[in-house]
């Protein structure tokens, strides 16, 4: 079953514009993950962020993460068409070792 | 390419016939996982292997699925007794240890007409 939700499910935005995505999961989480997807393809590695860090970053990418809230963001900053995917977060819940997954954000960078 | 490779890429077949899947890690990584991903959504867990352990199934993971990973290298899926309903991407996925980031291979597409 899908652990959390995304939010928004859709998001256009122009290039060069900032794009913020959202997640909530419902459980205890050893670490959450972001992924891209292009369409019908593998899913990319974005970034791993672990329970007891609050920010990572990633070249244009930055990720926050609120266990106390039980949510994460996704920023990408500067978009490019080339940005233009699905992205998923993903939870590694306690006890587990398998990511449960969100239902994803869909990307438009138009140019 | 030293990532994770899936065969075949797609693959069509019939109801009813049998199908396997094969997923070959990055090759120092302990842990393969499979996932599954319907038309508009997140991938969905099935099982999990540490070395040639099988350590958790999901209940998705029907007596029809069966996975193995003999050496502990690659796995494979098989699916017999195709449905319709079967029809998905299917995933693989390999890590390091515990808690590490899981990259996962380009999928196998499957049809079952």
């Amino acid at each position: 079953s899908q652990q959390g939700e995304e939010d928004p499910q859709a998001l256009s935005i122009q290039e060069g514009e900032n794009a913020t995505m959202n997640c909530s999961y419902k459980t205890s989480i050893n670490n959450l993950q972001w992924y891209r997807q292009n369409s019908g393809r593998g899913l990319v590695h974005l970034i791993l962020i672990r329970s007891n860090e609050r920010e990572k970053h990633s070249g244009r990418l930055r990720v926050t993460l609120d266990t106390s809230k039980k949510s994460s963001s996704l920023l990408i900053t500067a978009s490019r068409a080339a940005d233009t995917a699905s992205y998923f977060c993903a939870t590694e819940d306690t006890g587990r070792r398998a990511l449960t997954f969100g239902s994803g954000t869909r990307l438009q960078v138009q140019p | 390419d030293t990532g994770v490779s899936q065969n075949p890429r797609h693959k069509i077949t019939k109801r009813g016939q049998n199908v396997t899947f094969r997923c070959d890690p990055i090759s120092e990584h302990n842990r393969l996982y499979w996932y599954r991903q319907t038309l508009g959504q997140g991938p969905e867990f099935l099982t999990y292997f540490q070395n040639e352990a099988q350590l958790e199934k999901s209940r998705l993971l029907s007596d029809r699925f069966s996975a193995e990973r003999p050496k502990g290298s690659f796995s494979t899926l098989e699916i017999q007794r195709t449905e319709q309903g079967d029809s998905a991407m299917y995933l693989c996925a390999s890590s390091l240890g515990i808690g590490n980031e899981q990259f996962f291979g380009p999928g196998t597409r499957l049809t079952v007409l």
